[in-house]
């Protein structure tokens, strides 16, 4: 399966520990974003890359959430100082260039649970 | 307001019934339109693109009014395989994608 994936699969951690969410896009894909989704509701944007240059960030990633792409392959998605309002899952996903800005292709994602 | 918006549901209907989701969009500069499915515990999938004149793939049919800033998806001869929740989605440019909350649909046989 050459699919996007992600890992871990779930995170439960205690607040105010960090975690460290990893993606691997699709090969020929230079574009990589990450979303949360809450139950309920639909995924919300955090950060765009291409290649390994962060493109835009949302005002929803506070100063505790970084994000990087060192080699414009893989990305990681780092949580500082978790509190529990980060519960979430956490997707990734990748695109290539000429395809419409909305096709996107996501993994599985990471569940996240703060205690 | 939220960007998007959609009438969460849940929307149960008979099998082979045919159903109509509405979303409407805030941002009269957004760019293309989509919809996505999304089955449970499972991630996202883009279902088709939404164009101005309309668009069909199937059983499926989408719509835009960019005047009225609305999106519809129509579902004809629903199957027990169309369960899922559905979810507008709207690109306002630099490659942010905007989800609406999902509608959620369930065929009952």
């Amino acid at each position: 399966d050459t699919g996007v994936s992600q890992d871990p699969r779930h995170k439960i951690t205690k607040r105010g520990q960090n975690v460290t969410f990893r993606c691997d896009p699709i090969s020929e894909h230079n574009r990589l974003y990450w979303y949360r989704q809450t139950l309920g509701q639909g995924p919300e944007f955090l950060t765009y890359f291409q290649n390994e240059a962060q493109l835009e960030k949302s005002r929803l990633l506070s100063d505790r959430f970084s994000a990087e792409r060192p080699k414009g392959s893989f990305s990681t998605l780092e949580i500082q100082r978790t509190e529990q309002g980060d519960s979430a899952m956490y997707l990734c996903a990748s695109s290539r260039p000429g395809l419409a800005g909305g096709e996107q292709y996501f993994g599985p994602g990471t569940r996240l649970t703060v205690t | 307001r939220k960007e998007v918006e959609q009438d969460p549901g849940p929307f149960n209907v008979p099998e082979g019934a045919t159903v109509a989701f509405n979303c409407t969009y805030s941002n009269s500069a957004s760019q293309s339109f989509f919809w996505y499915r999304q089955d449970c515990r499972k991630e996202p999938k883009l279902l088709m693109s939404v164009y101005s004149s309309g668009n069909e793939d199937g059983r499926f049919t989408a719509q835009l009014n960019r005047a009225s800033q609305y999106i519809s998806l129509l579902i004809r001869d629903s199957k027990l395989s169309d369960s899922a929740t559905y979810l507008c989605v709207v690109n306002q440019g630099a490659q942010k994608l905007v989800f609406g909350q999902g509608t959620r649909l369930t065929i009952n046989p």
